[in-house]
């Protein structure tokens, strides 16, 4: 079946940086754009980037320009985003998602990340 | 970028009843609006792609209208299983960004 499985949760110092990892499974890896969402504690969604597998094409959000890189494997069918210099606000949950809008979304499991000296 | 004004922030229902959400874009987002649920600690489900179109395997007590900036999601008969939190996603031009959200809860 069509699925995202992603990496655990991780703990991290402010200021370091994280890696959460999307793989999939079940469809064409290449043929559907992946996006990374994130919702705080008790807040809402908060859009943050998106990828085309295809050619690695990327967008971000403003709020993280800066401090974002998501990346691609096609041999692992898995998807990356790195995110760096970590403030306590980004505490929250990180999900990959398959958001192809006439196809049924699929979501990872999310990944919580704690940043906590 | 655009804004998405979702309201209310929160709304307290009964079993049976019909309630609307209503979210607004900042500029005109043609029907490129999806509405989610999200149960806690689980992740987003999709219930409406392009403001109007049912998901597959959705209920049809889920109904979405609207174009342009304005946009609601109307529940027509609550079940017990409809409380929880509903999200908009406007996808007509990057970045995305969601509504604020709403808490349905039972009254």
């Amino acid at each position: 079946q069509v699925q995202l499985v992603q990496s655990g949760a991780q703990v991290q110092k402010p200021g370091a940086s994280v890696r959460v990892s999307c793989k999939a499974s079940g469809y064409t890896f290449s043929s559907f754009h992946i996006h990374w969402v994130r919702q705080a504690p008790g807040q809402g969604l908060e859009w943050m980037a998106i990828i085309n597998p295809s050619g690695g094409f990327t967008t971000y959000a403003r709020n993280f320009q800066d401090r974002i890189t998501v990346t691609r494997d096609t041999s692992t069918s898995t998807v990356y985003m790195d995110l760096s210099s970590l403030k306590s606000e980004d505490t929250a949950v990180y999900y990959c998602a398959r958001l192809a809008t006439r196809d049924v979304d699929v979501w990872g499991q999310g990944t919580t990340v704690t940043v906590s000296s | 970028d655009i804004q998405m004004t979702q309201s209310p922030s929160s709304l307290s229902a009964s079993v049976g009843d019909r309630v609307t959400i209503t979210c607004r874009a900042s500029q005109g987002i043609r029907s490129d609006l999806g509405w989610f649920q999200q149960e806690p600690g689980k992740a987003p489900k999709r219930l409406i792609y392009d403001a109007s179109s049912l998901q597959s395997g959705v209920p049809s007590r889920f109904s979405g209208s609207g174009y342009g900036t304005e946009f609601t999601l109307t529940i027509s008969r609550l079940q017990p299983e409809d409380f929880a939190t509903y999200f908009c996603l406007q996808h007509n031009s990057f970045p995305y960004s969601f509504g604020q959200g709403t808490k349905l809860e039972i009254k």
